[in-house]
């Protein structure tokens, strides 16, 4: 069965911290995206990876294929990356299976 | 450029009714795909389009269709609307299918229902 599990849930951090959101999946995928979604609703395409690592400004994704495992990271954390995160595997099937989201607070 | 544009943005039906959701993908984009977010079952994938064609479709029921036109625009219905279908309805467009590399994520703003 296609499964995608995040941690954790919920994180609250102090601004300036350094944020880390886990991603594992059940069995082999092709890619892996990485969402971001702000209070009412709007999704934003942060990563889609299959390998290695990627970085956009504090944002940094990296993915073991071996392990299953994915990592968003977050330097430099400030308040307006307050959101949800939402990681999104495309498994044999094509089909996307999404994890349940991991809600980042960051308080000023 | 214009963003994904997803119409109507709020809408309330009753059961039994039927609903459709449009889609309107970034120019140059061929590949439309749907998803429903409910507060408990999280984000679920519904169908993907790609030059019309349907790639893939997820677990739900057969009153849950869709189709793309030729100018790649997309539409979803909905029909014999249950309480369980409220929820927020979002479509993404990109310029590669599946999982390949140009297969970056573009989202719409989304279309609430609500189910009454």
């Amino acid at each position: 069965k296609n499964e995608v599990e995040q941690s954790p849930q919920n994180l609250t951090a102090q601004e300036g911290e350094f944020i880390t959101i886990n991603c594992s999946y059940s069995v082999g995928i092709s890619a892996l995206h990485w969402l971001q979604q702000h209070p009412g609703g709007g999704i934003v395409s942060l990563f889609m990876l299959s390998s290695g690592k990627k970085k956009h400004g504090r944002l940094i994704a990296t993915i073991n294929i071996q392990e299953k495992h994915s990592s968003l990271h977050i330097t430099a954390s400030h308040p307006r990356d307050s959101a949800v995160y939402i990681c999104a595997g495309h498994f044999g099937n094509e089909k996307l299976t999404f994890g349940t989201g991991t809600r980042l607070t960051i308080i000023p | 450029k214009a963003g994904v544009t997803q119409t109507p943005r709020y809408l309330i039906k009753t059961r039994g009714q039927q609903v459709t959701l449009s889609c309107s993908p970034i120019s140059g984009h061929r590949s439309v795909s749907w998803y429903q977010q409910t507060p408990g079952q999280g984000l679920q994938f519904l169908f993907e389009y790609f030059s019309e064609t349907q790639r893939n479709k997820g677990n739900f029921p057969g009153r849950f269709s869709g189709r793309q036109f030729s100018n790649s625009r997309s539409e979803m219905n909905v029909s014999t609307l249950e309480l369980g279908d409220s929820a927020l309805y979002l479509c993404a467009s990109s310029w590669g299918a599946g999982s390949s590399g140009a297969n970056v994520l573009t989202f719409g703003a989304g279309s609430r229902l609500t189910v009454l």
